[in-house]
């Protein structure tokens, strides 16, 4: 089982709606999560940080972790078409190991 | 400007013919990693170093050589490529071992007949 698990989607959503990406995870260790977001043709950028002891909102975007079922989660509240992109999420250990990333469509 | 440059960011090659891809970085970091992205498969990385002359391997090294002889390069080194090394290739860096954000390279696309 690999350490972070994450839905590939594609997920396609309309402009303003609420959008809810999830990552499990089965390492107790990690510390940390991170969420990156990846717009095509580029590399993925930072774009949340959380401690796996609480949430984390900035701006539109939420991000929640879940210990006792091991689930991470990214909200993005009334998202835009310039959130399109991929999604991937982290857990803080050495290897650094990635989710495969869900790749999220916002249609105008 | 904080920059991770990877060379070449478009490459067509052919079976067996040694190649190299670069990755240099300005901030001093200490660890540096190289990711392939496949569709399906997202990224997984293939090798990282810790610091100069630290090298690891990670979940996909397979048909691939790394070395770190400086802190600013982490060339990745592909002996005697095939197709299934077709791939989206990024270079990753991060200040420490154990903490800090990851930043990466515009990636380098390979293409291997």
């Amino acid at each position: 089982q690999k350490e972070v698990e994450q839905d590939p989607g594609p997920l396609s959503v309309p402009e303003g709606a609420i959008v809810s990406l999830n990552c499990t995870y089965s390492n107790s260790a990690f510390q940390y999560f991170m969420w990156y977001r990846q717009y095509s043709r580029k590399g993925p950028e930072l774009l949340m940080y959380t401690y796996s002891s609480g949430n984390k909102e900035d701006g539109r975007f939420t991000a929640q972790v879940d210990k006792s079922s091991k689930y991470i989660s990214l909200f993005i509240r009334d998202s835009q078409p310039s959130d399109s992109a991929t999604y991937l999420c982290r857990g803080s250990n050495y290897k650094l190991t990635f989710g495969k990333g869900t790749l999220l469509t916002v249609n105008p | 400007e904080a920059q991770v440059t990877q060379n070449p960011r478009y490459l067509i090659t052919v079976t067996g013919k040694k190649l190299t891809v670069t990755c240099s970085q300005n901030m001093n970091h200490e660890y540096m990693s190289w990711y392939r992205q496949d569709p399906g498969l997202g990224l997984r990385q293939i090798y990282y170093s810790m610091n100069v002359e630290v090298t690891d391997k990670g979940d996909v090294p397979e048909g691939y050589k790394v070395s770190r002889k400086e802190k600013r390069n982490f060339p990745l080194i592909l002996e005697s490529p095939s197709p299934n090394q077709t791939s989206l290739y990024f270079c990753a860096t991060r200040p420490g071992q154990a903490t800090g954000e990851l930043f990466f390279g515009e990636g380098s696309r390979l293409t291997v007949l």
